[in-house]
């Protein structure tokens, strides 16, 4: 138990278009889900905080206009990189918190975005 | 503010050697501590987690781990490393009010050699 899923694994875009990731809780619900993003050889950094059905919490420095996330039910968040430039290339990871007893993360297996 | 440092980039061992990945933690409250485990170009595992119950925290594939107060420490160890767990592991540290926002440490890679 305690799936998280990402799709796409991996999606390499042109600059200047908008790419959007799912993370999805395939067997419990996820009050809460988080989006991490790891530079290579580097430590995840979290980007923002979204629970179901409320906006989003970015972390500090993390441009909400650039980075959207919606999390519209217990079991799917989105991020969606708009407008993407090379810099935006990165390992992104999503992580859910279960509703309930549990109260663990459990963690996606990552998507790579690459921008030409 | 709470953080953690993992101390050395790099860990080389020998098949069979004890593996030991420090990692140290600031904290202004008693926190919850974590060590994940990443394989390349995939998400991360966890592989044990301290809440203040046991001190000597045993987590999956025969790692342990030992919350020391007086030393702000939560090292990582395995007595007998397999090539299998040549990866990345993280130290990461949340408040305990439950989990929710991980600081993650920069990692550490270890490599296990035949």
């Amino acid at each position: 138990g305690a799936v998280v899923s990402q799709h796409p694994s991996w999606v390499i875009c042109k600059s200047g278009t908008s790419v959007k990731i799912e993370c999805r809780s395939l067997d419990f619900q996820a009050t809460t889900m988080f989006w991490y993003r790891q530079f290579p050889k580097q430590s995840l950094m979290l980007m923002a905080t979204s629970n179901e059905g409320s906006k989003a919490t970015y972390e500090q420095g993390v441009e909400k206009d650039k980075f959207l996330i919606n999390h519209a039910s217990l079991t799917l968040s989105t991020l969606t990189v708009t407008s993407a430039h090379p810099e935006d290339s990165s390992f992104y990871i999503c992580s859910a918190r279960e509703r309930g007893l549990r109260n663990e993360q459990f963690f996606g297996p990552g998507t790579r975005l690459t921008v030409l | 503010a709470q953080s953690v440092t993992q101390l050395g980039s790099h860990v080389s061992v020998s098949e069979g050697a004890l593996v030991l990945l420090r990692c140290n933690y600031s904290s202004s409250v008693p926190p919850y501590l974590f060590w994940y485990v990443q394989y390349p170009n995939q998400g991360l595992q966890l592989l044990l987690k301290y809440t203040s119950a046991a001190t000597l925290v045993k987590g999956i594939n025969g790692f342990e781990a030992e919350f020391k107060k007086s030393e702000t420490s939560f090292h990582l160890t395995k007595p007998s490393a397999h090539m299998s767990d040549a990866a990345e592991y993280f130290c990461a540290v949340s408040m305990n009010t439950g989990f929710q926002k991980l600081v993650f440490g920069t990692g550490t890679r270890l490599l296990v050699s035949p």
